[in-house]
């Protein structure tokens, strides 16, 4: 079975921009949970998404925001790109209902903004 | 704030020997897990214990968890290099419904 996909694996972008990040969960897995990790704030979460419907937000202002598709798939994106959303943004997903154990991660993308 | 804390922030040691990773939390949890995760890569599933458990084994790791200290520790036995890794609890408080959050991690590095 294949794992977590991420994509891209790097992103360089410009303050102002917008980017979108793209997960791929485990095949039949239905849960998908994004998280942002720096090295000041450690790991946050961002939001998480079920049978395409998000079921839990974190505190992230509005400029973040995400989506899921029919097979599970989901993106996440962030508009008006600020210095301090550099990050790696980790995707998670998990098979069972509530995500909260076990989370299956991708090697995240890593986001650079100049 | 992060729901959990570890300690020690870094710890180095020699092959061989056991490492021990404490991490502290705040509020009523159903679940403590830990994570390991290998430099700028995505993190990995250790072991689950649930608030009514005290104690867990997985091959060379042991967890326990103290509700009424709100603590839990990570005991990893007869380390060797490849166990070099950033190491993380992850909380599920009672009401928080579906996420995870983590504590800051520990830098484990095992020297050969």
């Amino acid at each position: 079975k294949a794992g977590v996909t991420q994509t891209p694996r790097y992103l360089i972008k410009t303050r102002g921009q917008q980017v979108t990040l793209s997960c791929s969960p485990i095949s039949g897995h239905r849960s998908v949970s994004w998280y942002q990790q720096t090295p000041g704030q450690g790991l946050q979460f961002l939001f998480e998404y079920f049978s395409e419907t998000q079921r839990n937000k974190g505190n992230f202002p509005g400029r973040f925001s995400g989506r899921q598709f029919s097979n599970s798939r989901s993106e996440m994106n962030v508009s008006t790109l600020e210095l301090g959303d550099s990050a790696l943004y980790l995707c998670a997903s998990s098979s069972r209902q509530p995500t909260n154990e076990k989370l299956f991660f991708g090697s995240g993308t890593q986001l650079s903004v100049l | 704030s992060q729901q959990g804390e570890e300690d020690p922030q870094a710890l180095s040691i020699q092959e061989g020997e056991n490492a021990t990773m404490n991490c502290s939390y705040k509020t009523s949890i159903n679940n403590l897990q830990w994570y390991r995760q290998n430099s700028g890569r995505g993190l990995v599933h250790l072991i689950l214990i649930r608030s009514n458990e005290r104690e867990k084994h997985s091959g060379r790791l042991r967890v326990t968890l103290d509700t009424s200290k709100k603590s839990s520790s990570l005991l990893i036995t007869a380390s060797r290099a490849a166990d070099t890794a950033s190491y993380f609890c992850a909380t599920d408080k009672e009401t928080s419904g579906s996420r995870l959050t983590f504590g800051e991690g520990t830098q484990l590095t095992v020297n050969p």
